[in-house]
């Protein structure tokens, strides 16, 4: 059972690079969401998707983009790389509704360091 | 608006008790719990439905008072395994599970 996959786990940047950042889960989940949280802090949307084609932006999606083109796939594209980019970067999907008995599930995350 | 998670940080003793509060300013349908260990990805709690339910999940129970806008999480007789970092999240409606809206957290260290 692998829930949420995301790679590379670790990644070092130069500044002006791009790079994406990959998603899958088997959960056959319509929702998917991508977070960055910095040291020390909590988690913070960067955008989320209800189901294939369809995406939105969260609370911080300036210099990302993402895309939806099937239901397990959620990809996080890095556009022109910044050190304020630098954070961990997490995956998460979930059901649609919310129910008592099931969360989020998240990914392992990614550690980006932009430099 | 964010949820606020108090206290921010605690250390407690092995086998000593621990309570976690969330509150909100907007009315919820459910507040999420996870908890997050160092360097690790966050992972689910439970969920606390409007209702006023209390649920358990071994040592660690919560509580949600719709009213207060308010849950409360309990660890009992902390192990070493519970440190880490608290998270809530909050949603407004049942079909809301995309408009989360996570709180700072709160960082449990539990000494030997």
């Amino acid at each position: 059972n692998a829930g949420v996959t995301q790679t590379p786990k670790f990644r070092i940047l130069k500044i002006g690079q791009s790079m994406t950042l990959q998603c899958a889960q088997d959960m056959n989940h319509n929702y998917m969401y991508w977070y960055r949280q910095d040291p020390g802090m909590g988690l913070k949307l960067i955008y989320y998707s209800v189901g294939a084609g369809i995406t939105d932006k969260g609370e911080v999606p300036n210099g990302y983009n993402v895309s939806r083109s099937t239901t397990e796939d959620f990809p996080l594209r890095l556009e022109l790389a910044a050190p304020s980019q630098t954070s961990v970067y997490f995956c998460a999907s979930s059901q649609s509704r919310i129910s008592s008995n099931y969360g989020y599930t998240f990914g392992s995350g990614t550690r980006l360091t932009v430099v | 608006q964010q949820p606020v998670q108090s206290p921010q940080a605690v250390i407690l003793r092995e086998g000593e008790d621990a309570v976690i509060n969330c509150s909100s300013s907007k009315a919820l349908y459910s507040v999420h719990w996870y908890r997050q260990k160092h360097g690790e990805a966050p992972v689910f709690l439970m969920i606390l439905l409007k209702g006023g339910e209390q649920k358990g999940h071994e040592k660690i129970s919560a509580s949600f008072n719709e009213k207060k806008q308010q849950s409360s999480l309990y660890l009992t007789a902390s192990q070493l395994s519970y440190s880490g970092t608290y998270f809530c999240g909050t949603a407004p409606t049942p079909d809301s599970n995309y408009q989360l809206i996570w709180g700072a957290g709160t960082k449990l260290i539990i000494k030997p």
